[in-house]
Order: C-alpha cells, then sequence, then structure tokens
C-alpha cells in the first residue's frame, strides 16, 4: 500500500517568514493533492500536481511536484497568520473508488 | 457549482446508542462518496466509499455501517456506538473516474460519553 510521509509534523513560525512543508511518497504519485484544514473544519482543497517537474501557484503559495514523483513540497512566502492550520497531501492510489491515501499533516502555527 | 453538506456539526452521545450522520451533495450527478474519520492528533482514515447508488465498499471492519439510498445521499450509521467511536467525520466527493480531487463537508464532531 502507498504511504505518505509529511514533515515537519508542526511548524512555528514568525509572521512574513517563508517556509516549506514536504510529502514524500512510498511509491510513484499518480496524483498529489494539498489540502489545507481549520482546527474542527472541514479540509479545503488547494492545488493538484500530476507530472513530474509540475508546479502550481495560487496567492502566496506554491505546490511543486519532482522529476521522480516521490515527493512534493509546500512553500508558503512571506507567511501571514491566515495561512495558519493543518496542510495535508493526500495521493490517488489508483484503487476501485479513487480513494486517496493521506499523511499525517503538518500543523502551521504563524506569530504576529 | 456544486457544494456538500454534513449533519449534525456536533453529537454527544452515550455508549451503546445508534448513529446516523447525513451526507449529501447538490449541483453534479453520480459522484463518488467517502466517508473519513479523523482521530485526534491523527490523519484522515478512509471508512467507506461508494461509486454508485446501492454501492458501498468498507475499508475497515468496525461497527459502522455506511448507505447510498439516493444518488446524492450518503449515510453513516451504527447499531450501538462505542467509546472508540468518538472522533471527527468527514464525507466527502469527487466527479466519477480519473485524477480529480475530493471535496469535503465540514465534519461532524462525535463525542461518545
Amino acid at each position: 500500500s502507498q504511504e505518505l510521509e509529511q514533515s515537519p509534523q508542526s511548524l512555528i513560525v514568525q509572521e512574513g517568514k517563508n517556509l516549506t512543508i514536504n510529502c514524500t511518497s512510498s511509491k510513484t504519485l499518480y496524483g498529489l493533492y494539498w489540502y489545507k484544514q481549520k482546527y474542527g473544519e472541514g479540509l479545503i482543497f488547494l492545488m493538484m500536481l500530476q507530472k513530474g517537474g509540475e508546479e502550481k501557484s495560487h496567492e502566496k503559495i506554491t505546490a511543486k511536484l519532482d522529476e521522480k514523483k516521490q515527493q512534493s513540497s509546500l512553500h508558503i512566502t512571506a507567511s501571514q497568520p491566515s495561512h495558519a492550520g493543518i496542510y495535508l497531501c493526500g495521493a490517488d492510489t489508483r484503487y476501485a473508488g479513487n480513494m486517496l491515501t493521506f499523511g499525517g499533516g503538518t500543523r502551521l502555527m504563524v506569530k504576529p | 457549482s456544486q457544494t456538500i453538506h454534513q449533519w449534525p456539526a456536533t453529537l454527544v452521545q452515550p455508549v451503546g446508542s445508534p448513529l446516523s450522520l447525513e451526507c449529501t451533495v447538490e449541483g453534479t450527478s453520480n459522484p463518488n462518496l467517502y466517508w473519513y474519520r479523523q482521530a485526534a492528533g491523527r490523519g484522515l482514515q478512509l471508512l467507506f466509499y461508494s461509486v454508485g447508488i446501492g454501492q458501498i465498499s468498507s475499508e475497515v471492519p468496525q461497527n459502522l455501517s455506511a448507505s447510498r439510498p439516493q444518488d446524492r445521499q450518503f449515510i453513516l450509521s451504527s447499531k450501538k456506538l462505542l467509546l472508540s467511536d468518538s472522533g471527527f467525520y468527514l464525507c466527502a466527493w469527487k466527479r466519477g473516474e480519473g485524477n480529480q480531487p475530493q471535496h469535503f463537508g465540514d465534519g461532524t464532531r462525535l463525542s461518545i460519553l
């Protein structure tokens, strides 16, 4: 089965600083999804990556998928308190029902 | 546009009582539907998924069950809740086959006393 490992598990940064969250897969990634979750709420879809070397940006968040399609990174530039939350990566398992397997999440706190 | 609704938002139930959580999707047809559980401080665990009416697949053996009586309705049930059933339950949908993101509801926080 495919496993996703996220690092770091938690992160505290000063407002305005840049940060990177990593997601490493035990198998080739055919579809990698980044989500953000605020405590007690549902997951908000951020970005989807499919091709090796692909990079997407939304506002100050950039996600990349490496050429070998086994690792993805999420980079936040000039972090703000609104970026705080839990970031999860999810991967297509290619099993029936198009299930996703998720990493354990990275808890981000941004100090004003 | 598509929307997904889950209710109730919070629920406190005694051990041994029954459970029914409901999830409905609007603005799309024949979606794949999913139930996840998120325990405190842990990742998402897929419980059930459905690719069509009456079609339910279970990923984790437990005392929970799921049903899909209508195309855009997904129900999570239990006849007798256990303490270990406490957690945050999330419903999600995605468009049919292929690489498409799943979209999540706001979740139900279930506390078992």
